[in-house]
């Protein structure tokens, strides 16, 4: 069975300081490995996105980083802000028939940035 | 451009009746996918449609059902409701079917009492 965890399951830092985020993945066969953020009820945003070949990935204040050995990523959240509060999800897509992607969700970790 | 819209934003209904939740894709997305997501925890794939046509499923009861329009617009179907049916429903477009890069709309509400 296709399984995303994520931790911490739930993080509180303060305004300025850097954090990161472990994702760890039983998915197969791998395609692709993306982190969203999600504010309190709406949707998902993408932040980055990365296939088997690609070992880090930035965007702004945010880096992503995947070991396809061991099965793991990380989100590093820099200098973070106020704004950066929110659910932050892992996602690894498995390739199914037909071309499409099978997405298997993690249960996000919560981080709250105090000022 | 719009993004991915969804409707209505909230939605009641009692235990045993049938909902519609409505999506409408990014213009010139072909590609929409379905997920519920339980408070305090990540989304579940229901459904993945493309091209009118469903590219995955799931694991959800044939309670759940979803069509996709030639304008690649999409509805998700959920009959015979009951209380565990009640969470975020979002929507995600993309342009092909096997593109990783979706965006997701805002959600619909559901809740069921």
């Amino acid at each position: 069975k296709n399984q995303v965890e994520q931790s911490p399951q739930s993080l509180i830092i303060l305004e300025g300081k850097n954090c990161t985020l472990q994702c760890n993945y039983t998915v197969s066969p791998f395609s692709n490995l993306r982190w969203y953020k999600q504010d309190t009820g709406r949707g998902p945003v993408s932040l980055t996105i990365m296939t088997f070949s690609e070992n880090t990935k930035s965007n702004g204040r945010y880096t992503a980083t995947l070991d396809a050995d061991t099965k793991q990523s990380s989100l590093h959240i820099t200098a973070s802000q106020l704004s950066d509060s929110a659910s932050y999800i892992c996602v690894v897509s498995a390739r199914a028939s037909g071309g499409s992607y099978i997405p298997t969700f993690g249960r996000g970790t919560s981080l709250i940035v105090h000022p | 451009d719009a993004g991915v819209t969804q409707s209505p934003t909230h939605l009641i209904k009692t235990r045993g009746q049938q909902v519609t939740l409505r999506c409408s894709p990014i213009s010139g997305h072909k590609s929409v996918s379905w997920y519920q997501q339980v408070l305090g925890q990540g989304p579940q794939f229901i459904f993945q449609y493309y091209e009118k046509e469903e590219r995955g499923r799931g694991n959800f009861p044939d309670r759940f059902s979803a069509r996709q329009f030639p304008n690649y617009s999409s509805e998700l179907n959920v009959n015979a409701l009951l209380l565990g049916d009640s969470a975020l429903y979002l929507c995600a477009s993309s342009s092909v079917a096997s593109s990783y890069e979706q965006y997701f709309g805002p959600g619909t509400r559901l809740t069921v009492t």
